[in-house]
């Protein structure tokens, strides 16, 4: 597709359960981004794939929080036993050069409301 | 740690030029300016980045001070669809993690 598409657009979870959002990056983009934006904040770094290696995945907040890209294209960003804490909107971003050198393109992000 | 500093609302008149300041007095040599801009209930869009010349795009103009601490950048004729928080984000051009903050809250009025 022409852009980064990401779903489910929203997701009401209730507390304890599993939720799995996916990211479809622009296709041949190598870099792949997470970032989680609580309300009325800006988005915060999550973890960062090289294709479908996870260079870095120093901003998840805790061990419940897992993501894979194992074709180096998909993702998915997985939270287990879902809290409160983790209502936010979940934005994936894409990049043409390892690094994001000329900036990101953002989906619209997965708005997730644990209940 | 942040590494910008602006100022958390700004309001402009529709079809005047739109300035929106950013201090980063604690750049280093290798880092990048960046801006990106957030409209409600979307992802951020990249506007513009630049190292030490001003830049122009058909966004926006960046314009950054010679000792670098400071940047602004200018959306020439504003319009309504400009309404969004813009980003000011500083780092090193081949760095892996974008470090948003939180944004001037730009409303155009018509």
């Amino acid at each position: 597709g022409a852009g980064v598409s990401q779903s489910p657009r929203y997701k009401v979870a209730k507390r304890g359960q599993d939720v799995a959002l996916r990211c479809d990056p622009i296709s041949g983009h190598v870099s792949l981004f997470w970032y989680q934006q609580a309300l009325g904040q800006g988005p915060e770094f999550l973890t960062y794939f090289q294709n479908e290696a996870q260079l870095d995945k120093s901003g998840l907040p805790s061990d419940r929080f897992f993501a894979e890209r194992p074709e180096g294209s998909v993702s998915t960003l997985k939270i287990q036993r879902t809290q409160q804490e983790d209502s936010a909107v979940y934005l994936c971003a894409s990049s043409s050069q390892g690094g994001g050198a000329y900036g990101y393109t953002f989906g619209s992000g997965t708005r997730l409301t644990v209940v | 740690d942040a590494k910008t500093t602006q100022p958390t609302s700004m309001d402009c008149a529709e079809g005047r030029a739109a300035n929106l300041p950013c201090n980063h007095s604690t750049i280093s040599g290798n880092e990048y300016v960046y801006w990106y801009r957030q409209i409600h209930s979307q992802g951020p869009q990249y506007i513009i980045h630049g190292l030490k010349n001003n830049e122009t795009n058909e966004m926006a103009s960046l314009i950054i001070t010679e000792d670098r601490k400071s940047s602004t950048l200018i959306l020439p004729h504003a319009t309504l669809r400009d309404t969004a928080v813009y980003y000011c984000i500083v780092r090193p051009r081949r760095n892996n993690d974008m470090r948003f903050g939180a944004g001037t809250r730009l409303t155009v009025k018509p």
